[in-house]
């Protein structure tokens, strides 16, 4: 397996320009997260899914963010307009059914690192 | 509000010299505590996950340890390869499947 795939790896776009980023979890995994890493305060959860389902959004900033997805292999959060605190290391990461797998913990990609200007 | 704490910030040791990194957590109904280990410009990568107080895992030098209010990840003999960021995260049932983090603690071995 490919593992938790990310894109684009490294963003840099001007500030009030929409910025989508894209996450292909592994296949069979139920859940789905994304998280914001700063050096201020480290790893966030933004939202996850279950079943490409919404399950908790609390975390998502304010209304110029939104996540979605479509279908089990692929999901997108969008930031519109962007701002420089935005700036950023954005992590998918996926997960089994819980009641199958508790042992593997949760797999996250590689990140796309997103700088506002 | 989960609470997750990690000390210290940031750990030298010299290589073969052992040490524990520290993770405080204030959680209601804890399913499980997680260690991840994260290199440079990489997503964090999975190490452990306990379940309940007095439970311990191991994996070649490191060993996680959990109790009611704390885990402890022991590093014996460390190699320049362990230098990482460590971190931890709590698994608590008002927050449902997702993963609380720590700030983590960037450990360097040296030579």
């Amino acid at each position: 397996d490919a593992g938790v795939i990310q894109s684009p790896r490294h963003e840099v776009t001007e500030m009030g320009q929409e910025v989508t980023l894209r996450c292909k979890p592994i296949s069979g995994h139920d859940y789905l997260f994304w998280y914001r890493q700063t050096m201020m305060r480290g790893l966030e959860l933004l939202i996850y899914f279950n079943n490409n389902v919404p399950i908790d959004d609390s975390g998502m900033p304010e209304d110029r963010f939104s996540a979605k997805m479509p279908n089990a292999s692929f999901s997108t959060l969008k930031i519109q307009p962007s701002e420089p605190r935005d700036s950023a290391v954005y992590f998918c990461a996926s997960s089994p059914s819980q009641s199958i797998d508790r042992e593997n913990g949760y797999t996250f990609g590689s990140g796309t690192r997103l700088t506002v200007v | 509000e989960d609470q997750v704490t990690q000390s210290p910030e940031a750990l030298r040791l010299q290589e073969g010299e052992s040490s524990s990194l520290n993770c405080s957590y204030t959680v209601s109904g804890l399913r499980g505590l997680f260690w991840y280990r994260q290199d440079p410009g990489k997503g964090p990568e999975f190490l452990f996950t306990l379940y309940s107080a007095g439970e311990e895992k191991e994996k070649e030098r490191l060993k996680a340890t959990l109790t009611k209010k704390e885990s402890f990840l022991h590093i014996t003999a460390p190699k320049p390869e362990d230098s990482a960021t460590y971190l931890c995260a709590v698994q608590a049932a008002p927050s449902g499947y997702a993963l609380n983090f720590g700030k983590g603690t960037s450990l360097l071995v040296t030579p």
